[in-house]
Parts: C-alpha cells; structure tokens; sequence
C-alpha cells in the first residue's frame, strides 16, 4: 500500500481532458510539503513533469498542469494525445516517515 | 546536458551483496543532493535512498536501513549503493535520479532519472 493514494487507471479520447488525483494525509500533502509528478512512457525511465505542485519543467507542453489542495493533489491533461498514454506518479515528503514518498502510479490509456 | 549512467546490477543470491554506480555529467555534482529509486517488475516506483551534496546527510526507507549503504565520491562524479543481505523482494530495475541543492532538498524533486540497472535477486 503506498502512502500516497493513486488511481490505478484513467482513460480518455484524443481531443479530451482526464486528471490524476493523489491522495495523502496529514503528515505529507496536508503538512503542506510540495507534490512533483512523473511521467513514465512504456519500456523507458520516468521524467519529470511537474515540480512544487504546478510548475513545468521546460520542454514540458502546457497542456499538462498540477494543482494542490488540503491533503490531495491533481495533475490535468488536455488535449489528449496518443504518445500521452504511460504511468504517471505523484511524489511528495513524509514526515512521518521522513523519507519520500511515491503514489502507487495511474495508467493512462487514451482510446 | 545532464546524464546519469548506472551500472552494477545483475544475478545475485538471497543474501549477497552487490554495489551500484552511477556516474554523472553535464553539472556540478557535489552541490545537488541524489538519490536511489527501485521498481520492481511490474510495479510502481519506490523511494529507497537519498545523500546530500557533501555526503554528510543520509536518509533510508526502512525497507533498506541496515543493510544499503548510499555513498558518493564528489572527486570521481559518481554515486554508489551497496547492497547487502539481498532478498527477493529487492529484485528491482533500480534508477539514480538528480536531486535539488540548498536546504531542504529531500523534499524537492528527481530531475533526470537514469536509464536503470536490474538487480535480480534469486537462487
């Protein structure tokens, strides 16, 4: 069980728009510490989509965009493209467990 | 441009030992912090290790305390972990990632990832 709480899976059609959301608790999201997401294309190690809640990396299309609210976090896409669909993780810090923390990752398929 | 290479991963026994590299380029490597990320087949990603710029700050999931060692020679650009007492579930494609520099950089961002070396624990 991962400490942040993810989808398991999203799809969506071309042209559309789907969000991701991360789930945390207290002693991470909700203490307010930053969420970054992942994108992680099939066969191929993650990348960096989006750091401290809603920046974007360059090269990074603006059709992706993270937002962060009390204890959960969302990242949206837009405009759906084919070479979109992969796994996406959110990640953030724990205190708890004073170490980072992973969601369990969201498939997207585009259909 | 920023790369990170890993290297070391390979077949090993449930209860041996193994030592990953990762050498970088393309930025100065004592100032960011680095840590150590694993994915099992299949599975999502975990959190394993990270160090700070110096190598005096270290930090462990507890999955790994006691038995991973993370180290860097700042002089030679290059990242390592030792592995010892492997288990099973250790098996794992496991990926160096850049961290961020100045304080509080454990709860900043990986930014690259490597390409991953597999460890695979079995006998």
């Amino acid at each position: 069980q991962s400490v942040l709480t993810q989808p398991p899976s999203v799809s969506g059609a071309p042209g559309q728009r789907v969000t991701i959301s991360c789930t945390g608790s207290s002693s991470n999201i909700g203490a307010g510490y930053d969420v970054h997401w992942h994108q992680q294309l099939p066969g191929t190690a993650p990348k960096l989509l989006i750091y401290g809640n809603s920046n974007r990396p360059s090269g990074v299309p603006d059709r992706f965009s993270g937002s962060k609210s009390g204890t959960s976090a969302s990242l949206a896409i837009t405009g759906l493209q084919a070479e979109d669909e992969a796994d996406y993780y959110c990640q953030s810090y724990d205190s708890g467990l004073s170490g980072v923390v992973f969601g369990g990752g969201t498939k997207l398929t585009v259909l | 441009e920023v790369q990170l290479l890993e290297s070391g991963g390979g077949l090993v026994q449930p209860g041996g030992s193994l030592r990953l590299s990762c050498a970088a380029s393309g930025f100065t490597f004592s100032t960011y912090a680095m840590s150590w990320v694993r994915q099992a087949p299949g599975k999502g990603l975990e959190w394993v290790s990270s160090i700070s710029g110096s190598g005096g700050t270290t930090y462990y999931a507890d999955s790994v305390k006691g038995r991973f060692t993370i180290s860097r020679d700042n002089s030679k650009n290059t990242l390592y972990l030792q592995m010892n007492s492997l288990r099973a579930e250790d098996t794992a494609v496991y990926y160096c990632a850049k961290g961020q520099t100045g304080s509080g950089w454990l709860v900043k961002w990986f930014d690259p990832w490597g390409q991953g070396t597999l460890v695979t624990v079995s006998s």
